[in-house]
């Protein structure tokens, strides 16, 4: 019920080119959806967030998707740069409520020039 | 300083030892948040602080583990007995907002190593 599955693993993208990450959660109480970014030896920056009352919103070059009905949401990188070469964690949490943020497994995204 | 601050940055300890990490804050924050992120894994949380108060401490592993924040700014992880499991990186994360996981800034984290 609170587990959060994240795919893929590992990603190699092309410069130019669109990075796609995947998560699917099971409890449908979750109602806040981040997608944070960790570069090596830091901590996870928050990157783009949304709630379950629109299906997508987008912040630069990056878009979250968001399937109420399937229980899935997607981070969309468009127009991927080397500097975007990361781990990538998906989470889910209760707003409003100080229940933790349940994070992915992560995906680390690597795009080449 | 402008972001959370965690020390120190790296721990080892032999197994048994007892360890204390500190994280402190941005200035003002009411929430913070403990995480412990084992390699290659995501973020576990472990317990929560609404200012001086310990409001959820459910993902502590064990009674081992201990946290604190009397003045309701700097925070204390104590571990007792470390073991081998023990081994990962401690998060650290305060948000200006309470009862909330929202906008979250994260310190760089101490990567303990029990041998």
């Amino acid at each position: 019920q609170q587990q959060v599955k994240q795919s893929p693993q590992s990603l190699i993208v092309q410069k130019g080119g669109i990075s796609i990450i995947n998560c699917a959660y099971e409890n449908t109480a979750f109602d806040y959806f981040p997608w944070y970014q960790q570069f090596p030896g830091k901590g996870p920056a928050l990157l783009i967030a949304i709630r379950p009352d629109v299906s997508e919103k987008k912040e630069g070059r990056f878009t979250i998707s968001f399937n109420k009905s399937a229980k899935q949401f997607s981070l969309h990188i468009m127009d991927s740069q080397p500097g975007d070469s990361a781990t990538y964690f998906c989470a889910a949490s209760i707003w409003g409520n100080t229940d933790k943020l349940i994070f992915g497994t992560g995906t680390r995204l690597q795009v080449f020039p | 300083g402008a972001g959370v601050s965690q020390s120190p940055r790296y721990k080892v300890a032999k197994r048994g030892q007892d360890v204390a990490l500190r994280c402190d804050p941005i200035s003002g924050h009411v929430s913070l948040f403990w995480y412990q992120q084992a390699l290659g894994q995501g973020p576990e949380f472990l317990t929560y602080f609404q200012n001086e108060a310990q409001l959820d401490k459910s993902g502590l592993p064990s009674d081992r583990f201990f946290a604190e924040r009397p003045e309701g700014s700097v925070s204390t992880l104590k571990i007792q007995r470390t073991q081998q499991e023990d081994s990962a990186v401690y998060l650290c994360a305060s948000s200006q907002y309470p009862a909330t996981n929202e906008k979250l800034f994260f310190g760089s984290g101490t990567q303990l190593s029990v041998l």
